[in-house]
């Protein structure tokens, strides 16, 4: 079946604009995941969702930035008046549960976000 | 909170040789290990992965062994290839409930003809 995808997959945005990031989970995933991949920090934890609810939010920089997940399906992250240290690759990752475990996540290609 | 320590990179390697990547962690409880690997101009995906101690995870010919005592999780191959070389990552996800992952650093191995 279809894996993880993400739009755009590249995006170039001047600083002090808004943007949004979408992903689409892998079908009947209840678990899915936000990171941030830079050159800087490495890959980091943002925000995790389970079903249209995110009990851990514990990773997002700054109120800047947000998510939401509707249908307990698709998810967008949004980043509100970009600044340059927004630079990076956001990728999505969704898992299903078994009992209160967690399988293996499975990632999407990304979103290169540039902020000039 | 909890981190992932691994060596830095690049790693470079003549084909054939032995592959080690050093990974350590600091955790509360009892996490899960894993090692996901990014090659050139694709995404992750998992390589493999350990949930308890002592377990050893396995897959192409890679292996890394879960060890409490040390609190590692070295990756080895015993015979790199040339199709090996990617950026590799150590990540462990808590016993709590989210299942959120915490990665290394990541190290480049770059295996030369």
């Amino acid at each position: 079946g279809a894996g993880v995808s993400q739009s755009p997959s590249n995006k170039v945005t001047e600083k002090g604009k808004d943007v949004e990031l979408r992903c689409d989970p892998i079908s009947g995933h209840t678990a899915l995941y936000w990171y941030r991949q830079s050159l800087g920090q490495g890959l980091e934890f943002l925000i995790y969702f389970q079903g249209n609810s995110a009990p851990d939010k514990s990773g997002l920089p700054s109120d800047r930035f947000s998510a939401e997940r509707t249908g307990g399906s698709v998810s967008t992250l949004t980043i509100q008046r970009t600044q340059q240290e927004d630079s990076a690759v956001y990728l999505c990752a969704s898992s299903s549960r078994q009992g209160a475990s967690y399988n293996e996540q499975f990632f999407g290609p990304g979103t290169r976000l540039t902020v000039l | 909170g909890d981190s992932v320590t691994q060596m830095e990179g690049p790693v470079t390697l003549s084909e054939e040789a032995f592959l080690t990547i050093n990974c350590t962690y600091t955790a509360t409880g009892y996490p899960s290990l894993f090692w996901y690997v990014q090659y050139p101009g694709e995404g992750l995906q998992l390589l493999l992965k350990a949930t308890k101690a002592d377990d050893k995870g396995s897959n192409k010919g890679f292996e890394a062994t879960y060890r409490k005592e040390t609190t590692s999780f070295h990756l080895e191959k015993g015979s790199v290839q040339v199709s090996d070389s990617a950026v590799y990552f150590c990540a462990l996800s808590s016993s709590g409930n989210t299942g959120k992952l915490i990665f290394g650093q990541g190290t480049t191995l770059q295996v030369k003809p």
